[in-house]
Order: structure tokens, then C-alpha cells, then sequence
């Protein structure tokens, strides 16, 4: 159980171009959802919070207007990343906790090459 | 905010060796420290965590210790292997923010046959 999925896995973009990255709960509701970034060797940063149904809450640095959050369901969301630039290219990680749990279950990631 | 140091940067042991990794953080509301092991290119897997109320907490070769007076935390990996071989991050979280985690830098762990 606590199965996260990511889709898709790696997506190479233009630069000036729109990249969409859903992640989804299997077999759970998700009250709230992460998003993360990885740069290569380096930690996984938090970018944003999600709550089913209410605007994403954004970490400092991180632009809102760049990096669109979508938490429409209890079991998806979705995070867009427009008018993609190289320096965007990175492991993008998706996680999503229950109500009243601390556990995060993490998706398997998206690898984003902005060429 | 909470900000989570981690030591090593990198870590290399013999096999069957033991292996420590530390961790602090700096905001006392933080009450829970899961550890995640990571391989290239794949998501971090938790291996062990502990909540504010519990000092230390064994799964077979994994254990981990808190001192919260302290604000610190440690993973003990006992007779390592081969396949210990990864990236190893800690993290803190607490209810209040929504339990989001912030990670630790990670330690490269290298387990030598």
C-alpha cells in the first residue's frame, strides 16, 4: 500500500516552453502533498505545500508564478513548470501524506532537461 | 525556519564495519526524524524514523538516537554491506507546518567489500 506515481518519468523541453508533471495516490487519499527538487548531488529541496482544494503554500525563493501547483483531488496534483529556462533542469519528486500521519510517501520522480 | 545540519559529507567503512551519521536541528517544535536512504536516480526509501517522545529506536542493523536537549539525532548502520552503499538523508518535521519535511545534505556512504 502507499503506492505514489509520477508521470512522466524524464521529459526533455525547449526553453520557453510549458512542462507539466502530475503525481498521483494509488491506493490513498492524500490530504497534502510535497513538492521537491533535486539538483545532481545535492539535498532535496521543498518548493511547495499542497492542500487538496486550497492554493499551494510556497517556500522562500521559489517563484509561485513559475512553478504552478494544482491539488485538485485527494489523490492528484499536478506541478507546471512554464517558460522553462536550463537552469530549471533538475529531479523533480513528488511526496503525499494522510491525515494525521507524519510518514511521507514519495513518487519516483521526474527527471526535467530544458535544452 | 528549521534549518537540519548532517555529518559526513561523505562516509567510507569496511564492510562489516559500523557507520554513523549526526544530524542537528534548530527549531525545538520539530517532533519527527525519519531517515532516508537514496540510490542514483530513484526516490528516498525511509528506513527508520523516531518521534520527539522516544530516545532510540532499533530495526535490525538500523538504529537511530535522539537527544532532544541537544537537538540532535544519529543513525547507527551495524555491520555494514555492499549494499549499504548510498546516499543517506535525515530530516525533521512537526505538526504545525503542515508536517513538511526539511532534509539534512546528505552523507555518501560507501560500504568497501
Amino acid at each position: 500500500g502507499a503506492v505514489v506515481s509520477q508521470h512522466p518519468s524524464w521529459v526533455i523541453c525547449k526553453s520557453g516552453t510549458s512542462v507539466k508533471i502530475e503525481c498521483r495516490s494509488l491506493d490513498f487519499q492524500a490530504t497534502t502533498m510535497f513538492w521537491y527538487r533535486q539538483f545532481p548531488k545535492q539535498s532535496l529541496m521543498l518548493m511547495a505545500t499542497s492542500n487538496e482544494g486550497s492554493k499551494a503554500t510556497y517556500e522562500q525563493g521559489v517563484e509561485k508564478d513559475k512553478f504552478l501547483i494544482n491539488h485538485a483531488s485527494l489523490t492528484l496534483s499536478t506541478l507546471t513548470v512554464t517558460s522553462a529556462h536550463p537552469e530549471d533542469s533538475s529531479f523533480y519528486i513528488c511526496s503525499a501524506r494522510v491525515t494525521g500521519a507524519y510518514e511521507q510517501y514519495f513518487g519516483p520522480g521526474t527527471r526535467l532537461t530544458v535544452t | 525556519g528549521e534549518n537540519v545540519e548532517q555529518h559526513p559529507s561523505t562516509l567510507s567503512v569496511q564492510e562489516g564495519d559500523s557507520a554513523v551519521i549526526k544530524c542537528t536541528y534548530s527549531d525545538s517544535a520539530s517532533n519527527y526524524f525519519p531517515w532516508y536512504k537514496q540510490e542514483l536516480g530513484k526516490r528516498p526509501q525511509l528506513i527508520i524514523d523516531i518521534r520527539s517522545n522516544v530516545g532510540e529506536k532499533k530495526d535490525q542493523r538500523i538504529a537511530v538516537t535522539l537527544n532532544k536537549t541537544a537537538k540532535h539525532f544519529s543513525l547507527h548502520i551495524t555491520e555494514t554491506q555492499p549494499e549499504d552503499s548510498a546516499v543517506y538523508f535525515c530530516a525533521a518535521s512537526w505538526m504545525d507546518s503542515s508536517y513538511k519535511l526539511i532534509f539534512g545534505s546528505g552523507t555518501r556512504l560507501l560500504v568497501r567489500p
